[in-house]
């Protein structure tokens, strides 16, 4: 079966830039959507089509993919946005999620 | 704006069949997929399956043989069973909007999530 890879931990310091990548077999032929999660809620998506954000996401949340990985970019981070981050994508009709990662603001 | 609302039993008993329901507010089941997640304690997110407002479904391979997802257009909700539930099967379940597509879509509308334990 497919699978994404993420690394289960980033850590960035406030205003600068945090990565977070995910990694799958060709990953770069298929869309990448990214979902946040916030202690005790429910996912938000914020980025879908690989690189495209939903209204009410700020710019600060870009992405990217390309061969086998793909890149949820936050600029200037901010505390409020220490979350678990996950990517999804499709394989032969069937959704695939990776195993998320913490981002950690200190 | 459109909400979702799950509902649902918070306890099975293992071997029974875990049953809930996801209730679309503010906008149409009509012409979207509706898809079931779940994420067990402190875990990642799982994809459980999704239907079409026509009735038409897909399930994850893991699942299919315990899985029946149905809708009904005219209370404007999707429901989800599982059978023969065990303890790993205890998880939050949330419902989403998939989008018009369904492959290559996002889930962009999620419910709140509703916990459900399996335990005796």
């Amino acid at each position: 079966s497919y699978e994404l890879t993420q690394p289960p931990s980033v850590s960035v310091s406030p205003g600068q830039t945090a990565s977070i990548t995910c990694s799958g077999d060709k990953l770069g032929d298929k869309y990448t959507s990214w979902y946040q999660q916030k202690p005790g809620q429910s996912p938000v998506l914020v980025i879908y089509h690989d690189s495209q954000r939903p209204s009410g996401i700020p710019e600060s949340f870009s992405g990217s993919n390309s061969g086998s990985t793909a890149t949820l970019t936050i600029s200037g981070t901010q505390a409020m946005d220490e979350a678990d981050y996950y990517c999804q994508a499709w394989d032969s009709s069937t959704v695939v999620f990776g195993g998320g990662t913490k981002l950690t603001v200190l | 704006q459109v909400q979702l609302q799950e509902s649902g039993p918070g306890l099975v008993k293992p071997s029974e069949t875990l049953s809930l329901t996801c209730t679309v507010s503010g906008g149409s089941i009509i012409n979207y997929y509706w898809s079931w997640i779940r994420q067990s304690p402190g875990k990642g997110l799982e994809w459980i399956g999704h239907i079409f407002y026509s009735g038409s479904t897909h399930y994850n391979p893991s699942l299919k043989s315990r899985v029946t997802m149905s809708v009904d257009t005219s209370k404007n909700h999707f429901s989800l069973k599982l059978s023969s539930v065990m303890a790993a099967d205890s998880a939050v379940y949330y419902c989403a909007r998939l989008g018009l597509t369904g492959d290559s879509d996002s889930f962009d509308i999620w419910g709140q999530g509703t916990m459900v334990s399996v335990s005796s």
